[in-house]
């Protein structure tokens, strides 16, 4: 079945840098990539996804790059706030699997003043 | 996207016994699953909530510990039973309303002591 690795585990930035958080996927069949925001005690919120139809996408001050040669999609966040730190994590899942998703481990991002 | 609601929000619950665990969605929703979080840890899918039928389980989940009803297209259930301090988790079940889009609900905290 899928697999989904992601790094790193842990990432601390300081507030407006930028954060990347990386996904590999073994399986060349999926072709459905979504990014989660899971808060402190919270459900996990859908922020940002992409098809394999499309190499990235943007949504203000977040953007999701995926190659599908390399089975790789990454998450960039410019000008971090506090309000982003949270942990993040990728998915993917493909047609004909009925939505199923595999999760990565997920990615604690800290943003510090 | 769909107003899920769970209930219990949180138990606490001796070993050997059964907890029901309850969702709710305002709208008529193609896909149900329901998922294990585990303290600290990524989301593990354990079945797809199939309406009028038996549910479909991943690997390593079975229908005696974890039973699933899904009567109609807005409800579901997930019975975790003989509980043992292992299945402490949060279960949350999510809905696919259109398309590929899954969102979750918010959660049921379970302790077994």
């Amino acid at each position: 079945g899928e697999n989904v690795e992601q790094h790193p585990s842990t990432l601390s930035v300081q507030e407006g840098d930028s954060a990347v958080i990386k996904c590999t996927y073994s399986d060349s069949a999926s072709n459905y990539f979504p990014w989660y925001k899971q808060e402190l005690g919270k459900r996990p919120q859908l922020i940002i996804d992409i098809r394999s139809n499309v190499g990235e996408k943007k949504d203000q001050r977040i953007a999701v790059t995926l190659n599908k040669t390399a089975k790789h999609f990454s998450l960039h966040i410019t000008e971090t706030q506090p309000e982003d730190s949270a942990v993040y994590f990728c998915a993917a899942s493909k047609t004909g699997t009925a939505s199923k998703l595999t999760f990565g481990t997920g990615t604690r991002l800290q943003v510090t003043l | 996207s769909a107003v899920i609601s769970q209930k219990p929000s949180r138990d606490i619950c001796q070993r050997g016994t059964s907890l029901t665990i309850q969702c709710q969605v305002d709208s008529q929703v193609t896909m149900m699953f329901w998922y294990r979080q585990q303290p600290g840890q990524s989301l593990t899918l354990i079945a797809t909530a199939n309406q009028g039928s038996e549910a479909t389980y991943e690997s390593g989940f079975v229908i005696d510990k974890f039973p699933i009803s899904r009567p109609n297209l807005t409800f579901s259930t997930l019975t975790v039973s003989n509980m043992s301090p292992e299945d402490s988790s949060i279960y949350l079940c999510s809905v696919v309303v259109v398309g590929e889009t899954q969102y979750f609900g918010p959660g049921t905290r379970l302790l077994v002591l």
